[in-house]
């Protein structure tokens, strides 16, 4: 079946560093790839997704290329605010309409 | 905007209460979800639905029944509860085809659920 495996949290790291949240996957077929970001007390939104292969997501800084051939869509940002402290879900969708999510990375950005 | 609404935020029930968690979505999704996420968990699929009169299980269905008598409203419902059942659920939904899978989810609030 289909999977997510995303980098262990939690990540600390000081405002302005540069951030990369590992996820590799495994899928039949041709997923969709996502990141959502989850504030706290608040539901998971849509940070950006690419949908084929060499397809770079991006929003608000974030980035995330798709990458067939090593199966990853990992997550940077070059410069962390502290208002990115969040709970990050790398997560695939196939035709089914059904997605999988990782288990979530904890970011928490100092001042 | 309302997009995903649920109701109640919170609850507490006691050990064998029955309750139902309210869904709500306004953008005419075909597709509707119900998740639970525990304590530094990702999220588990309890059941969804492709459209108004057809569910189908998840992950994790024991101990939960879903309905869907409309496009809009997908409520999930606890019979016995039990304090494995403890967790914050997520309702969401997409727009998506069998020929596609670029279509994002989108969730509401989530409920705050303690069985004790």
């Amino acid at each position: 079946g289909n999977s997510v495996t995303q980098m262990e949290g939690p990540v600390t790291l000081s405002e302005e560093a540069f951030l990369t949240i590992n996820c590799t996957y495994t899928a039949t077929g041709y997923p969709s790839l996502f990141w959502y970001v989850q504030y706290p007390g608040e539901g998971l939104q849509l940070l950006l997704k690419a949908t084929k292969a060499d397809d770079k997501g991006s929003n608000k800084g974030f980035e995330a290329t798709y990458r067939k051939e090593t199966t990853s869509f990992h997550l940077e940002k070059g410069s962390v605010q502290v208002s990115d402290s969040a709970v990050y879900f790398c997560a695939l969708s196939t035709n089914a309409g059904k997605s999988t999510f990782g288990d979530g990375t904890t970011l928490t950005v100092k001042p | 905007n309302a997009g995903v609404t649920q109701t109640p935020k919170f609850r507490i029930l006691k050990i064998g209460q029955s309750m139902t968690l309210q869904c709500a979505q306004d953008m005419n999704h075909n597709y509707m979800y119900w998740y639970r996420q525990d304590p530094g968990m990702g999220l588990k699929l309890i059941y969804y639905s492709v459209g108004a009169g057809i569910t189908d299980k998840g992950e994790v269905p024991n101990g939960y029944n879903v309905s869907r008598s409309t496009t809009e409203d997908f409520p999930l419902r606890l019979e016995l509860a039990a304090p494995s059942q403890t967790s914050v659920y997520f309702c969401a939904s997409s727009y998506s085809t069998p020929a596609t899978s670029n279509q994002p989810q989108h969730f509401g609030d989530g409920t705050r659920l303690s069985i004790l």
